[in-house]
């Protein structure tokens, strides 16, 4: 069975600092990644996925990730962060084998940036 | 063009009374889902809809029952509400029923059951 594992709950960052958001997962086949982000009171939105190909995802606002297969990580970063980027991370993988279309999600991270 | 949709917003319920809550899409996609929101535990699939007139089982489906309406609705309901059904609880959609679609979500509807 696949699980997520996104290894911190909250993550405090000053603003115009780095941030890197952990996850990792497990999977006996491939898989595709996600990385989604809710805003307060709003739902989820995608930040970006991979499928394929390069390793390196670019997203939106400014946020990539990279697929790491041998350590089963897919970690999600952003070189200099905003207040607005303060919400909740969610980490997510699907089964391609499947073709259900069921995501399997994380616990999720809250980022927390401070001015 | 509104995405997708849900009703109420908030609800409040006591312990056995009953609900449905709505969903409706404006995307012309084919697959719905609800998922459940939790502290500490990320979301969690309910029931899912690959395309109208059917429906699966997802992770959490027991205490819940659902209904694709037609290609836009997908509403779930719960029968008799119990405590352990508070939650936040969000639907979805996407074009089709494939692992590397993008899923739309709703604002997410916040039940509390007394």
């Amino acid at each position: 069975a696949q699980s997520v594992t996104q290894l911190d709950s909250q993550v405090p960052v000053f603003e115009e600092a780095p941030v890197e958001l952990r996850c990792n997962y497990s999977s006996s086949v491939s898989v595709y990644l996600f990385w989604y982000v809710q805003y307060p009171n709003q739902g989820l939105q995608l930040l970006l996925k991979y499928l394929s190909g390069s390793t390196l995802v670019k997203g939106i606002n400014g946020f990539e990730a990279e697929f790491n297969k041998s350590q089963t990580s897919f970690h999600l970063r952003k070189p200099s962060v905003h207040i607005s980027d303060t919400a909740e991370y969610f980490c997510a993988v699907s089964d391609p084998s499947g073709n259900t279309g069921k995501l399997i999600f994380g616990q999720g991270t809250t980022l927390q940036v401070k001015p | 063009n509104a995405g997708v949709t849900q009703t109420p917003k908030f609800q409040v319920l006591k312990t056995g009374q009953s609900m449905t809550l709505q969903c409706a899409q404006d995307m012309n996609h084919n697959s719905m889902y609800w998922y459940r929101q939790d502290p500490g535990m990320g979301l969690r699939l309910i029931y899912y809809s690959a395309s109208e007139g059917t429906t699966d089982k997802g992770e959490v489906p027991n205490g819940y029952n659902v209904s694709r309406l037609n290609k836009r609705e997908f509403s779930l309901r719960l029968e008799s509400a119990a405590p352990s059904q508070t939650s936040v609880y969000f639907c979805a959609s996407s074009p089709l029923l494939g692992t590397t679609d993008t899923q739309y979500f709703g604002p997410g509807t916040r039940l509390t059951v007394l």
